[in-house]
């Protein structure tokens, strides 16, 4: 059974960088899509962006100047970098998977972080 | 305001039929797949419906999907309490280049 672990700081200052870690097992990262989604909160759903096991990448235009997806296949781990982040960036921060024609069969338990002083 | 537009909210009574919709453009549901995601307070999303109208394993039939042209729809009959949630259509959209969802439906069952 597929499991997905995403980890990091629960409480970021404004205009520093969020980081967080999605962990991934029961599976390999290999052959799949990896994305970032956030649901801010009492919200919506909202897509960050993906990695596709070949290191190719695609964001949100919205985000695209401040997010980063990486992948570390030896650890088996996708990794999210949002920078210059404000209070809007609070939110809940799910990884999922997807294959070419099942989109976001997967997910973690999300990570809730809040940006605040 | 999401380019999926959803209803913010449903309701029914056990054993009515109800159905969600998901209204888009020629650039999203009308030229891509439509996924359907069930989600719990407090919890993480769970897939629905795929590519349309395929239900994953362990979904009861009593859900099922549609599309016609650039709307699709999610049907739940035989409601019962325990499909209280809030549910969620998504698709690629090919002009903004990024994957998209619905503002949510909140399903109130009475």
């Amino acid at each position: 059974q597929v499991q997905l672990q995403e980890s990091g700081p629960g409480l970021v200052k404004p205009s520093e960088t969020l980081s967080l870690t999605c962990t991934v097992s029961g599976g390999s990262i290999s052959y799949y899509y990896w994305s970032w989604i956030r649901q801010p909160p009492g919200k919506g759903l909202e897509w960050i962006g993906y990695i596709y096991y070949s290191g190719s990448t695609r964001y949100d235009p919205s985000l695209k100047s401040r997010a980063t997806i990486s992948q570390d296949t030896s650890k088996n781990q996708v990794s999210l970098r949002l920078s210059s982040v404000t209070a809007a960036d609070t939110a809940v921060y799910y990884c999922a998977r997807s294959t070419t024609d099942i989109v976001f069969d997967y997910w973690g338990q999300g990570t809730l972080v809040t940006v605040s002083s | 305001q999401s380019v999926l537009t959803q209803p913010p909210s449903a309701s029914g009574t056990p054993g009515q039929r109800v159905t969600i919709s998901c209204s888009g453009g020629s650039s999203n549901i009308g030229s891509d797949y439509v996924y359907w995601y069930q989600q719990f307070p407090g919890t993480a999303p769970k897939l629905l419906i795929y590519m349309n109208t395929e239900r994953p394993s362990g979904v009861p039939d009593r859900f099922s999907g549609s599309k016609s042209g650039t709307s699709a729809s999610l049907a739940i009959s035989g409601l019962r309490s325990e499909d209280e949630a809030d549910y969620y259509c998504a698709a690629w959209d090919n002009s903004l280049g990024a994957r998209l969802f619905g503002g949510g439906t909140k399903l109130t069952v009475l």
